[in-house]
């Protein structure tokens, strides 16, 4: 079973509206991070924000924000007021815990949602 | 410079050649990944160093081989590398805090392989 799901390989925004991406994600450990990157087409892979399990709150970055829903295991990222630099692929991933020496340090990622802000 | 660079950002190279690429980090941080992004699939780790120590080899094939010579450093070397191995490769760092602690890793560029 994949550890990251993202079920939209692509969708369209209009500019200035709100975007939800989504994310789901498999795992028995209590202790695990999640993360939502961006990539334009030029490359780099751009760290947006990050959930921890234990998190009480959502998190928030500007105007990005994640939908944390621990029991249906879902962390589904919130872009808000669309912009065009905002096309993009945007891939979510998880780190689990563990005492193991760096295998905390193991990302799985999704295979990505591409998403077109329109004008 | 900040962040994570690497070089070149592109490369094209034959089967028979050796080649290197580099990745540095501007970040202060003591660990230093590899990752391989294909056509259509995801993101797959390839190395792990920490503090100059590999702690991770994702069953990559003996055509790459790593070197981490400081915590800032990493280099991938490639020799008779085969068409499917064309991919962007990308660096990250990240501060591992021990008992396996880590945060968040930070991307470079990536450097584009096409293997003729």
């Amino acid at each position: 079973a994949q550890k990251i799901t993202q079920t939209q390989p692509g969708m369209f925004v209009q500019e200035k509206e709100a975007v939800t991406l989504d994310c789901t994600y498999d795992t028995s450990d209590p202790s695990y991070g999640l993360f939502w990157y961006k990539q334009p087409s030029s490359g780099e892979m751009i760290f947006l924000i990050y959930q921890g399990s234990y998190d009480q709150q959502n998190a928030t970055e500007g105007r990005y924000s994640l939908n944390f829903q621990k029991a249906r295991k879902s962390a589904n990222l919130v872009i808000s007021a669309s912009q065009l630099g905002d096309s993009a692929m945007y891939f979510c991933a998880m780190r689990e815990g563990s005492m193991i020496k760096a295998a905390g340090n193991k990302l799985t990622f999704g295979g990505g949602t591409r998403v077109l802000v329109k004008p | 410079e900040t962040g994570v660079t690497q070089t070149p950002r592109h490369l094209v190279m034959g089967m028979t050649n050796k080649k290197s690429l580099k990745c540095e980090q501007h970040l202060g941080h003591n660990a230093m990944y590899w990752y391989k992004q294909s056509a259509k699939k995801p993101l797959e780790l390839m190395f792990v160093y920490s503090l100059e120590e590999r702690v991770e080899n994702n069953s990559v094939p003996s055509r790459f081989s790593p070197e981490c010579p400081n915590s800032s450093h990493l280099f991938l070397h490639l020799h008779t590398l085969q068409p499917e191995d064309s991919a962007l490769y990308l660096c990250a760092s990240s501060q591992e805090r021990g008992q396996g602690r880590t945060d968040t890793q930070y991307f470079g560029p990536g450097t584009r392989l096409t293997v003729l």
